[in-house]
C-alpha cells in the first residue's frame, strides 16, 4: 500500500548539516503529523497540520522546522541536530481531524541517524 | 498526567491464542486504537473501539472496559506472520493520540 510514502528511508548526517524529510499522501486527506519513535518508547507527536495550518506544536526544539505547501505534501527541516535526534521519523495522514473515529494512517518513517 | 501501559514483550506459540492488554489513564476519551508495526516497517491500523464490549475482525478481537480504562487486543490461531510490536492508543478530549510503547510480540513454530 502506498497511501503514505516518505523520502528518504534512510539518512545519516552530521551535526552540522542541514537535510529535509518530506512526505506525501494519496489519500486525499486534511490532516497530517509528524511523530518521532524512538525504541521502546512511545510514539512522541512532533507536529500536526489541518487543512494546511499548523495546529500543534509539542514543544519541539526549533531545530525540527516543519512545512506544508499543501493538503497532500508535508516536509520536516532539520538542522544543527543532536546525536539524541537518532530516531524514525513518521509521519501520518487522517480525514477528519477533531472526531473520534479519525484513523491516522502512517508512512514507512525515514530512519535517521545523526553522527 | 496521561498514561498508557502496556507489556513490552510476550511470547507465544504458532497456532495459539495470545492477549495483549493495554491500561490507559487520558483526560477525556474518544476511542482506543490498536496497531501493528512489523519492524522498519510503518504501523498499520487494526481496531478502534468506543464503546464497551468486543469487536471481532477475522482472527484478531479488540475488547474495551471503559470503568477499568482497559483494553485487550486477542489474536487467535497465530502465525509467524504476526510476529510484530502492536500499539496501543487513546485519543484525548482534544482528539490527540497517546501512544504506549507497545508491545513486542514474539512467534515460536
Amino acid at each position: 500500500e502506498t497511501g503514505v510514502t516518505q523520502t528518504p528511508r534512510h539518512l545519516v548526517m552530521g551535526m552540522t548539516n542541514k537535510k529535509s524529510l518530506k512526505c506525501e499522501q494519496h489519500l486525499g486527506h486534511n490532516a497530517m503529523y509528524w511523530y518521532k519513535q524512538s525504541a521502546k518508547k512511545p510514539l512522541e507527536l512532533m507536529f500536526v497540520y489541518s487543512l494546511e495550518e499548523r495546529v500543534e506544536n509539542n514543544s519541539v526544539p526549533s531545530r525540527f522546522s516543519p512545512e506544508c505547501p499543501n493538503s497532500s505534501h508535508l516536509f520536516l527541516h532539520l538542522h544543527t541536530l543532536q546525536p539524541e535526534d537518532s530516531a524514525l521519523y513518521l509521519c501520518a495522514s487522517s480525514r477528519t481531524p477533531g472526531q473520534g473515529t479519525d484513523t491516522q494512517y502512517f508512512g514507512p518513517g525515514t530512519r535517521l541517524t545523526v553522527l | 498526567g496521561q498514561n498508557i501501559d502496556q507489556p513490552t514483550e510476550m511470547t507465544a506459540t504458532e497456532g495459539a491464542i495470545v492477549q495483549i492488554n493495554c491500561t490507559y489513564q487520558t483526560s477525556g476519551f474518544n476511542g482506543l486504537f490498536w496497531y501493528q508495526q512489523h519492524a522498519g516497517e510503518a504501523p498499520t491500523f487494526l481496531s478502534y473501539n468506543v464503546l464497551d464490549g468486543l469487536e471481532e475482525k477475522g482472527r484478531f478481537s479488540s475488547f474495551l472496559s471503559r470503568s477499568k480504562g482497559y483494553s485487550y487486543l486477542l489474536l487467535k490461531e497465530l502465525q509467524m506472520k504476526d510476529s510484530a510490536s502492536y500499539l496501543c492508543a487513546c485519543m484525548d478530549s482534544n482528539y490527540q493520540l497517546i501512544w504506549g510503547a507497545g508491545t513486542k510480540l514474539i512467534i515460536k513454530p
